[in-house]
C-alpha cells in the first residue's frame, strides 16, 4: 500500500509562510487524491484542501482559501501544500492524507470526486512563534 | 456548505457496554460518510466507509449506519484499547468536512 512520507517539523515566525511536502512511497498518485488535514493542539481535524494531481485542480476550504496553495509532481510522486501569513493560530500537525479518486463524463467534461481517506502520514508539525 | 455535527461530544462507558455515536449532516450526503478513529498522540485510522463498510482488519465490533443525513457509529463491546476519539467526515462533494469529534473513554 501507499504510504506518505512527509517533511519535517517547522518553526516559522508570524506572516511567513510555510511549504510542507508529502512524498508517496510505494506506489503513484494515478487516481489518488492528496488532502491536506491540520490539527491544532487539541482540537479536531480540519480538511484544508485537497489536489488529484491526475486532475490538476486543488480544492479548497472556504476558510483556508486566500492563504493556501496545494500542489503536486507526478514525476516525483510528491505534494505539496504551502500556507501562508502565518499567525499563532496557524499552529498545529498538518496531515498529508491520501484517498481514492473517482470520475464522471457528464455532457463530455470529465468531473472527478475525492473518496474517503485510507493512508495517512504521520504529520509535520508546524510552530508559529516570534 | 454542509457542516457535520456529532453527539455526544464525549462519553464514558464501561468495558463490554454498547456504545453509540451519532453524526448528522446539515443536507443529504446519500452514504459518502466515513469515520475515523484518533487515539491520543496517534495519527487517524479508518474505520468504516461507505456509512457501514468495514474497513480492512478493523474489529468487528465496529459498525456503521445510516444515509442522508443520519449515522450512527456502535461499538458493540467497548474495550479498552477503544479509548479515543472518533470522527464522521462526509465525502459526496467538497469540502470534504469532518464532524467535531467523540471522546470515548473507560468508567
Amino acid at each position: 500500500q501507499v504510504q506518505l512520507v512527509q517533511s519535517g517539523a517547522e518553526v516559522k515566525k508570524p506572516g511567513s509562510s510555510v511549504k510542507v511536502s508529502c512524498k508517496a512511497s510505494g506506489g503513484t498518485f494515478n487516481n489518488y487524491a492528496i488532502n491536506w488535514v491540520r490539527q491544532a493542539p487539541g482540537q479536531g481535524l480540519e480538511w484544508m484542501g485537497g489536489i488529484i494531481p491526475v486532475f490538476g485542480t486543488a480544492n479548497y476550504a472556504q476558510k483556508f482559501q486566500d492563504r493556501v496553495t496545494i500542489t503536486a509532481d507526478e514525476s516525483t510522486n510528491t505534494g505539496f501544500m504551502e500556507l501562508s501569513s502565518l499567525t499563532s493560530e496557524d499552529t498545529a500537525v498538518y496531515y498529508c492524507a491520501g484517498g481514492g479518486s473517482t470520475s464522471t463524463v457528464i455532457r463530455r467534461v470529465t468531473h472527478y470526486f475525492y473518496s474517503f481517506i485510507d493512508v495517512w502520514g504521520k504529520g509535520t508539525t508546524v510552530t508559529v512563534s516570534s | 456548505d454542509i457542516q457535520m455535527t456529532q453527539s455526544p461530544s464525549s462519553l464514558s462507558a464501561s468495558v463490554g457496554d454498547r456504545v453509540t455515536i451519532t453524526c448528522r449532516a446539515s443536507q443529504g450526503i446519500n452514504n459518502y460518510l466515513a469515520w475515523y478513529q484518533q487515539k491520543p498522540g496517534k495519527v487517524p485510522k479508518l474505520l468504516i466507509y461507505a456509512a457501514s463498510t468495514l474497513q480492512s482488519g478493523v474489529p468487528f465490533r465496529f459498525s456503521g449506519s445510516g444515509s442522508g443525513t443520519d449515522f450512527t457509529l456502535t461499538i458493540s463491546g467497548l474495550q479498552p484499547e477503544d479509548v479515543a476519539t472518533y470522527y464522521c467526515q462526509k465525502y459526496d462533494t467538497v469540502p470534504l468536512t469532518f464532524g467535531p469529534g467523540t471522546k470515548v473513554d473507560i468508567k
